[in-house]
């Protein structure tokens, strides 16, 4: 069975810092890989993906994560973080064998001015 | 397109009460799910469809009831509502297929029960 850890429940930045949001995962075949964001309030929205090809992947809002097979790893990044990235993100593993994703239990990023 | 609908955006029961909480799409997706999201526990899958008239159990399926009987629509029910039940439910849906795995999310229903 497929699964996925965010290791770290909180993370603390200062604006214009930069950021790294860790994600490992579970499954013996070549993975989907997701990072969603959740602001306040608000549903669930794609911020970047991963299905093959080149292993850096860039999404929207400036993000970007990069797939490593070897560390079972797809960590989230972005060079410059603004108070508007304050949120919840989600990270979230597929499989060809199953219909639906496995997502983690989440960070919550806080942005301090 | 709407995209993702849900209704109603916000709910106080009563421990024993019963109600369903809709969800509805408009981008014909053949995939629909259920989660519940509880501080520190992330997404929790409920129960989810592959198509009309097919569905199946999640991660925790007690207390919860489904039916696919259109495309669009995805209701989910809570037959004897219990405190433990209060959460922020959020539906979603995708295409099948694996090359379009991407799942668009409703706005959420916020359950309380008392």
């Amino acid at each position: 069975a497929q699964s996925v850890t965010q290791p770290d429940i909180h993370i603390t930045v200062s604006e214009g810092a930069s950021l790294e949001l860790r994600c490992n995962y579970s499954y013996g075949a070549t993975p989907y890989l997701f990072w969603y964001v959740q602001s306040p309030g608000q549903g669930l929205q794609l911020l970047l993906k991963y299905f093959s090809g080149d292993t850096l992947v860039q999404g929207i809002k400036g993000f970007e994560a990069e797939f490593k097979r070897s560390q079972s790893s797809f960590n989230l990044r972005k060079p410059s973080v603004h108070w508007s990235d304050a949120a919840e993100y989600f990270c979230a593993v597929g499989s060809g064998g199953s219909y639906i994703p496995t997502f983690g239990r989440g960070t919550s990023l806080i942005v301090h001015p | 397109n709407a995209g993702v609908t849900q209704t109603p955006k916000f709910q106080v029961l009563k421990t024993g009460q019963s109600m369903t909480l809709q969800c509805a799409q408009d981008m014909n997706h053949e995939y629909m799910s259920w989660y519940r999201q509880d501080p520190g526990m992330g997404l929790r899958l409920i129960h989810y469809s592959v198509g009309a008239g097919i569905t199946d159990q999640g991660e925790v399926p007690n207390g919860y009831n489904v039916s696919r009987s259109t495309t669009e629509d995805f209701p989910l029910r809570l037959l004897s509502a219990a405190p433990s039940q209060t959460s922020v439910y959020f539906c979603a849906s995708r295409i099948a297929g694996v090359s379009s795995y991407e799942q668009y999310f409703g706005p959420g229903t916020r359950l309380t029960v008392t």
